[in-house]
Protein backbone atom coordinates (compact mmCIF):
# COMPACT_ATOMS: atom_id res chain seq x y z
CA UNK A 1 0.00 0.00 0.00
CA UNK A 2 1.53 3.35 -1.02
CA UNK A 3 2.43 5.53 1.75
CA UNK A 4 2.93 9.17 0.95
CA UNK A 5 4.68 11.05 3.58
CA UNK A 6 5.06 15.24 4.08
CA UNK A 7 7.30 17.37 6.31
CA UNK A 8 7.29 19.57 8.03
CA UNK A 9 3.59 19.88 8.99
CA UNK A 10 3.85 23.45 9.33
CA UNK A 11 6.62 26.11 8.32
CA UNK A 12 7.10 29.82 8.34
CA UNK A 13 8.86 31.63 6.31
CA UNK A 14 9.75 35.40 5.90
CA UNK A 15 8.36 37.27 2.73
CA UNK A 16 10.99 37.26 0.31
CA UNK A 17 12.54 33.90 1.76
CA UNK A 18 13.21 30.39 0.21
CA UNK A 19 10.36 27.64 1.68
CA UNK A 20 11.57 24.01 0.70
CA UNK A 21 8.67 21.05 1.10
CA UNK A 22 9.35 17.38 1.34
CA UNK A 23 7.47 14.20 0.78
CA UNK A 24 8.76 11.02 0.83
CA UNK A 25 6.67 7.58 -0.70
CA UNK A 26 6.75 4.46 -0.31
CA UNK A 27 6.22 2.36 -3.60
CA UNK A 28 9.28 2.44 -6.27
CA UNK A 29 6.79 1.65 -9.24
CA UNK A 30 5.75 5.54 -8.60
CA UNK A 31 5.46 7.27 -11.93
CA UNK A 32 3.90 10.48 -11.12
CA UNK A 33 4.41 13.35 -8.97
CA UNK A 34 2.01 16.35 -8.39
CA UNK A 35 2.07 19.37 -5.78
CA UNK A 36 -1.16 20.85 -5.54
CA UNK A 37 -1.69 24.09 -3.40
CA UNK A 38 -5.40 24.78 -1.20
CA UNK A 39 -5.93 27.90 0.04
CA UNK A 40 -8.53 27.96 2.57
CA UNK A 41 -11.80 27.82 1.53
CA UNK A 42 -10.98 26.42 -1.91
CA UNK A 43 -10.32 23.28 -3.58
CA UNK A 44 -6.86 22.36 -4.09
CA UNK A 45 -5.09 23.63 -7.13
CA UNK A 46 -2.69 21.80 -9.44
CA UNK A 47 1.08 23.63 -9.06
CA UNK A 48 3.18 21.79 -10.80
CA UNK A 49 4.08 18.13 -11.62
CA UNK A 50 7.12 16.01 -12.52
CA UNK A 51 7.64 12.86 -14.02
CA UNK A 52 11.40 12.06 -14.58
CA UNK A 53 14.21 12.12 -12.00
CA UNK A 54 16.11 15.70 -11.16
CA UNK A 55 14.92 19.43 -11.33
CA UNK A 56 11.81 21.11 -13.55
CA UNK A 57 11.53 24.83 -12.37
CA UNK A 58 8.08 26.82 -13.18
CA UNK A 59 9.20 30.79 -12.38
CA UNK A 60 9.61 30.70 -8.85
CA UNK A 61 8.94 27.18 -7.94
CA UNK A 62 11.55 24.39 -8.66
CA UNK A 63 10.51 20.42 -7.78
CA UNK A 64 12.96 18.02 -7.47
CA UNK A 65 12.83 13.90 -8.28
CA UNK A 66 14.65 11.24 -6.55
CA UNK A 67 13.30 8.03 -7.36
CA UNK A 68 15.68 5.93 -6.01
CA UNK A 69 15.42 7.66 -2.75
CA UNK A 70 11.46 7.53 -2.82
CA UNK A 71 11.82 11.55 -2.12
CA UNK A 72 10.41 14.25 -4.01
CA UNK A 73 10.87 18.08 -2.76
CA UNK A 74 8.88 21.49 -3.67
CA UNK A 75 11.00 24.89 -3.14
CA UNK A 76 9.62 28.38 -3.39
CA UNK A 77 11.94 30.96 -4.21
CA UNK A 78 11.32 34.78 -3.18
CA UNK A 79 8.04 33.68 -1.12
CA UNK A 80 5.21 35.90 -0.81
CA UNK A 81 2.10 36.53 1.49
CA UNK A 82 -0.23 34.83 -1.30
CA UNK A 83 2.12 31.49 -1.40
CA UNK A 84 0.42 30.91 2.17
CA UNK A 85 -1.80 27.91 2.00
CA UNK A 86 -1.54 24.12 2.51
CA UNK A 87 0.37 22.45 0.05
CA UNK A 88 -0.34 18.28 -0.87
CA UNK A 89 1.84 16.10 -2.55
CA UNK A 90 0.37 13.97 -4.76
CA UNK A 91 1.82 10.32 -6.20
CA UNK A 92 0.56 8.13 -9.38
CA UNK A 93 1.62 4.42 -9.15
CA UNK A 94 0.46 5.48 -13.22
CA UNK A 95 -3.09 5.00 -13.09
CA UNK A 96 -5.92 7.26 -12.35
CA UNK A 97 -5.39 6.66 -8.45
CA UNK A 98 -3.80 9.75 -6.81
CA UNK A 99 -2.59 9.42 -3.12
CA UNK A 100 -2.13 12.37 -1.04
CA UNK A 101 0.11 13.60 1.62
CA UNK A 102 -1.35 14.86 4.79
CA UNK A 103 0.00 18.43 3.95
CA UNK A 104 2.52 21.23 4.86
CA UNK A 105 1.30 24.48 6.37
CA UNK A 106 3.12 27.37 4.62
CA UNK A 107 2.92 30.46 6.47
CA UNK A 108 4.79 33.86 4.56
CA UNK A 109 5.63 36.16 7.43
CA UNK A 110 5.57 40.29 6.01
CA UNK B 1 -13.39 28.79 -19.05
CA UNK B 2 -16.31 28.08 -16.10
CA UNK B 3 -14.67 26.34 -13.16
CA UNK B 4 -16.00 22.80 -11.16
CA UNK B 5 -19.18 24.25 -9.78
CA UNK B 6 -20.03 22.73 -6.71
CA UNK B 7 -23.49 22.97 -4.15
CA UNK B 8 -24.28 23.43 -1.18
CA UNK B 9 -20.97 25.36 -0.11
CA UNK B 10 -21.81 24.11 3.71
CA UNK B 11 -24.27 21.81 5.58
CA UNK B 12 -25.22 21.02 8.77
CA UNK B 13 -26.46 18.02 9.37
CA UNK B 14 -27.85 15.84 13.06
CA UNK B 15 -27.16 12.17 13.29
CA UNK B 16 -29.46 10.20 11.10
CA UNK B 17 -30.13 12.71 8.75
CA UNK B 18 -29.85 12.80 4.51
CA UNK B 19 -27.66 15.37 2.44
CA UNK B 20 -27.28 15.46 -1.08
CA UNK B 21 -23.80 17.23 -3.23
CA UNK B 22 -24.28 18.57 -6.53
CA UNK B 23 -20.89 18.84 -9.05
CA UNK B 24 -20.83 20.50 -12.21
CA UNK B 25 -17.38 19.77 -13.90
CA UNK B 26 -15.82 21.62 -16.29
CA UNK B 27 -17.82 20.85 -20.07
CA UNK B 28 -15.87 18.20 -22.06
CA UNK B 29 -14.15 16.68 -18.81
CA UNK B 30 -14.90 12.99 -19.47
CA UNK B 31 -13.49 12.12 -15.91
CA UNK B 32 -15.15 13.33 -12.35
CA UNK B 33 -14.23 12.53 -8.82
CA UNK B 34 -15.63 12.80 -5.47
CA UNK B 35 -13.36 13.29 -2.66
CA UNK B 36 -13.74 13.38 1.13
CA UNK B 37 -11.03 15.81 2.86
CA UNK B 38 -10.97 15.41 6.79
CA UNK B 39 -10.15 18.43 8.19
CA UNK B 40 -5.97 18.64 8.27
CA UNK B 41 -5.55 15.80 5.69
CA UNK B 42 -5.30 15.47 2.41
CA UNK B 43 -7.99 14.65 -0.08
CA UNK B 44 -9.64 10.67 -0.17
CA UNK B 45 -10.77 9.56 -3.13
CA UNK B 46 -14.07 8.32 -2.67
CA UNK B 47 -15.74 7.77 -6.60
CA UNK B 48 -14.19 8.16 -9.95
CA UNK B 49 -16.53 7.83 -13.07
CA UNK B 50 -15.64 8.08 -16.61
CA UNK B 51 -18.66 9.49 -18.71
CA UNK B 52 -21.14 7.95 -16.82
CA UNK B 53 -19.97 4.79 -15.38
CA UNK B 54 -18.50 4.32 -12.31
CA UNK B 55 -15.13 2.86 -12.88
CA UNK B 56 -13.91 2.74 -8.77
CA UNK B 57 -16.46 3.06 -6.00
CA UNK B 58 -14.00 0.66 -3.85
CA UNK B 59 -14.16 3.23 -1.12
CA UNK B 60 -17.29 4.52 -0.49
CA UNK B 61 -18.80 3.13 2.22
CA UNK B 62 -21.57 1.36 0.02
CA UNK B 63 -24.48 1.20 3.26
CA UNK B 64 -24.81 5.39 3.12
CA UNK B 65 -23.22 6.62 0.28
CA UNK B 66 -24.23 6.90 -3.28
CA UNK B 67 -22.85 8.53 -6.17
CA UNK B 68 -24.52 9.07 -10.04
CA UNK B 69 -24.07 10.83 -13.35
CA UNK B 70 -26.56 9.74 -15.55
CA UNK B 71 -25.58 11.51 -18.50
CA UNK B 72 -21.84 11.73 -17.92
CA UNK B 73 -21.96 15.56 -16.86
CA UNK B 74 -23.30 16.64 -13.59
CA UNK B 75 -23.15 14.35 -10.75
CA UNK B 76 -24.73 13.80 -7.47
CA UNK B 77 -23.12 12.54 -4.12
CA UNK B 78 -25.36 11.34 -1.52
CA UNK B 79 -25.30 10.28 2.53
CA UNK B 80 -28.57 8.69 3.29
CA UNK B 81 -27.57 8.44 7.04
CA UNK B 82 -25.27 11.14 8.08
CA UNK B 83 -22.42 10.05 11.21
CA UNK B 84 -20.28 12.42 13.15
CA UNK B 85 -17.04 10.68 11.23
CA UNK B 86 -18.57 12.03 8.00
CA UNK B 87 -17.98 15.71 9.03
CA UNK B 88 -15.17 16.77 6.13
CA UNK B 89 -15.54 18.81 3.02
CA UNK B 90 -16.41 16.89 -0.12
CA UNK B 91 -14.13 18.10 -3.11
CA UNK B 92 -15.37 17.24 -6.84
CA UNK B 93 -12.84 17.29 -9.34
CA UNK B 94 -12.67 16.35 -13.12
CA UNK B 95 -10.12 15.87 -15.80
CA UNK B 96 -10.03 15.74 -19.83
CA UNK B 97 -8.67 12.41 -21.44
CA UNK B 98 -10.06 10.04 -19.76
CA UNK B 99 -8.80 10.45 -16.50
CA UNK B 100 -4.84 9.67 -17.35
CA UNK B 101 -2.61 10.34 -14.68
CA UNK B 102 -0.42 13.00 -16.48
CA UNK B 103 -3.49 15.14 -16.26
CA UNK B 104 -4.26 18.18 -13.70
CA UNK B 105 -7.01 17.21 -11.78
CA UNK B 106 -9.63 20.58 -11.72
CA UNK B 107 -11.09 20.56 -7.91
CA UNK B 108 -14.05 22.62 -7.06
CA UNK B 109 -14.32 24.63 -3.96
CA UNK B 110 -16.24 21.71 -1.65
CA UNK B 111 -18.57 21.61 0.22
CA UNK B 112 -17.99 21.30 4.12
CA UNK B 113 -20.18 19.32 5.85
CA UNK B 114 -20.18 18.97 9.99
CA UNK B 115 -22.48 16.71 11.23
CA UNK B 116 -23.53 17.29 15.00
Amino acid sequence: QQKVQQSPESLIVPEGGMASLNCTFSDRNSQYFWWYRQHSGEGPKALMSIFSNGDKKEGRFTAHLNKASLYVSLHIKDSQPSDSALYFCAVSMGNYQLIWGSGTKLIIKP
Amino acid sequence: EAGVTQSPRYAVLQEGQAVSFWCDPISGHDTLYWYQQPRDQGPQLLVYFRDEAVIDNSQLPSDRFSAVRPKGTNSTLKIQSAKQGDTATYLCASSPFGGAPQNTLYFGAGTRLSVL
